[in-house]
């Protein structure tokens, strides 16, 4: 089974803080995602990556970025944290073959105060 | 720009009965994936089912099928012999292309209450 890992489940970080947020998968797949879910609003998407140093941005980039240094790992990096980023993160992985589908890991609950 | 609608924020069953759970999608594209994924309260979101649109029979996986309609642009999920179990938010979504890659975009749930 595809292993998709957050390293954190909950996070609680101050007003301006540069936050990390880690995601690891490790069944070789291209494609990694970060996703950010609110009630009401569904699953968002920030960023994306299909290789190694490559990146993407998706509907809702504003106040983050990502970095993608090796296959296995992605990393969603909030530079200033700000209370409006509250939320439930996800990230995904998939292999780069036509309507696979996402494996998520379990997110990571952040919370900026 | 694909959309993804769910008209049914909450659905209540009876355990050991089916449910069906609604959803229908906008594109201009004529070629999609369309897929169901449930997310109980730990908050992991977990693949269930995947419909190509030039499948021509429904999917099925165990107890999950998928009624696809595509004249309606409906691809809704059912889900027999309910269990405890399949309490959960599940939501409809579907590819896109943006800049040459596929991703998904995602409705905005529908909660399931499983009742014994």
């Amino acid at each position: 089974d595809v292993k998709v890992t957050q390293s954190s489940r909950y996070l609680v970080k101050r007003t301006g803080e540069k936050v990390f947020l880690e995601c690891v998968q490790d069944m070789d797949h291209e494609n990694m995602f970060w996703y950010r879910q609110d009630p009401g609003l569904g699953l968002r998407l920030i960023y994306f990556s299909y290789d190694v140093k490559m990146k993407e941005k998706g509907d809702i980039p504003e106040g983050y970025s990502v970095s993608r240094e090796k296959k296995e790992r992605f990393s969603l990096i909030l530079e200033s944290a700000s209370t409006n980023q509250t939320s439930m993160y996800l990230c995904a992985s998939s292999l780069v073959r036509e309507y696979s589908p996402l494996h998520f890991g379990n997110g990571t609950r952040l919370t900026v105060t | 720009a694909q959309k993804i609608t769910q008209t049914q924020p909450g659905m209540f069953v009876q355990e050991k009965e089916a449910v069906t759970l609604d959803c229908t999608y906008d594109t201009s594209d004529q070629s999609y994936g369309l897929f169901w994924y449930k997310q109980p309260s730990s908050g992991e979101m977990i693949f269930l089912i995947y419909q190509g649109s030039y499948d021509e029979q429904n999917a099925t996986e165990g107890r999950y099928s998928l009624n696809f309609q595509k004249a309606r642009k409906s691809a809704n999920l059912v889900i027999s012999a309910s269990q405890l179990g399949d309490s959960a938010m599940y939501f409809c979504a579907m590819t896109r292309e943006v800049g040459g890659s596929e991703k998904l975009v995602f409705g905005k749930g529908t909660k399931l209450t499983v009742n014994p």
